[in-house]
């Protein structure tokens, strides 16, 4: 089953303005993933949030995270066309052998 | 390579033949994953491989589907008697291994599978 459900599943933006998905979960995490994937094939790491952080930065990504609320956010600041992707939120089973991810939100950004 | 290498990239097959996707990880990483992608949605974890620990199977979604690695390095997923519904992209990560909830995956770019 599927322990991470993104929100929105589709956002359409313009070129310059910012992007703001958002995550849900189900049981308790050491770390929350977001991951970019491209036309459907490899995935990218973009950025980890440890539990005990509640804000993380890189560059013009920004992520939150609400263990109280089981929940994440990522915000793209400053989109350009080449954001222009899905985007997963991931967490490790409770066995932690492996990342379960969401159904991820797809972003389209226009110039 | 500096990646993970999958192949083939595309393959089509008709419904009931085998098939085997074979994945290349990063050098040095112990730790290996397959999931399956079904179009539009996320991705599902079907096997994980430890160093020269059992495998925990417990993604695979029937006996049809198994999947090897020796040591450290490839890994091949077979799919025998092919569904249409086994039709997905089939991506493959790494990880340094260690202290597991802490990896960051580095993932191929897939084997898209299509059954007719």
């Amino acid at each position: 089953s599927q322990q991470g459900e993104e929100d929105p599943q589709a956002l359409s933006i313009q070129e310059g303005e910012n992007a703001t998905m958002n995550c849900s979960y189900k049981t308790s995490i050491n770390n929350l993933q977001w991951y970019r994937q491209n036309s459907g094939r490899g995935l990218v790491h973009l950025i980890l949030i440890r539990s005990n952080e509640r804000e993380k930065h890189s560059g013009r990504l920004r992520v939150t995270l609400d263990t109280s609320k089981k929940s994440s956010s990522l915000l793209i600041t400053a989109s350009r066309a080449a954001d222009t992707a899905s985007y997963f939120c991931a967490t490790f089973n409770q066995a932690g052998t492996a990342l379960i991810f969401g159904k991820g939100t797809t972003l389209s950004v226009s110039s | 390579g500096a990646g993970v290498s999958q192949s083939p990239s595309n393959k089509v097959t008709e419904k009931g033949k085998d098939v085997e996707l074979r994945c290349d990880p990063i050098s040095g990483h112990t730790a290996l994953y397959w999931y399956r992608q079904r179009l539009g949605q996320g991705l599902e974890f079907l096997i994980y491989f430890q160093g020269n620990s059992a495998p925990d199977k417990s993604g695979l979604p029937s006996d049809r589907f198994s999947a090897e690695r020796t040591g450290e390095s490839v890994s091949t997923l077979t799919i025998q008697r092919t569904q249409q519904e086994d039709s997905a992209v089939y991506l493959c990560a790494s990880t340094h291994g260690g202290i597991l909830a802490k990896n960051i995956q580095y993932f191929g770019a897939g084997t898209r599978l299509s059954v007719l």
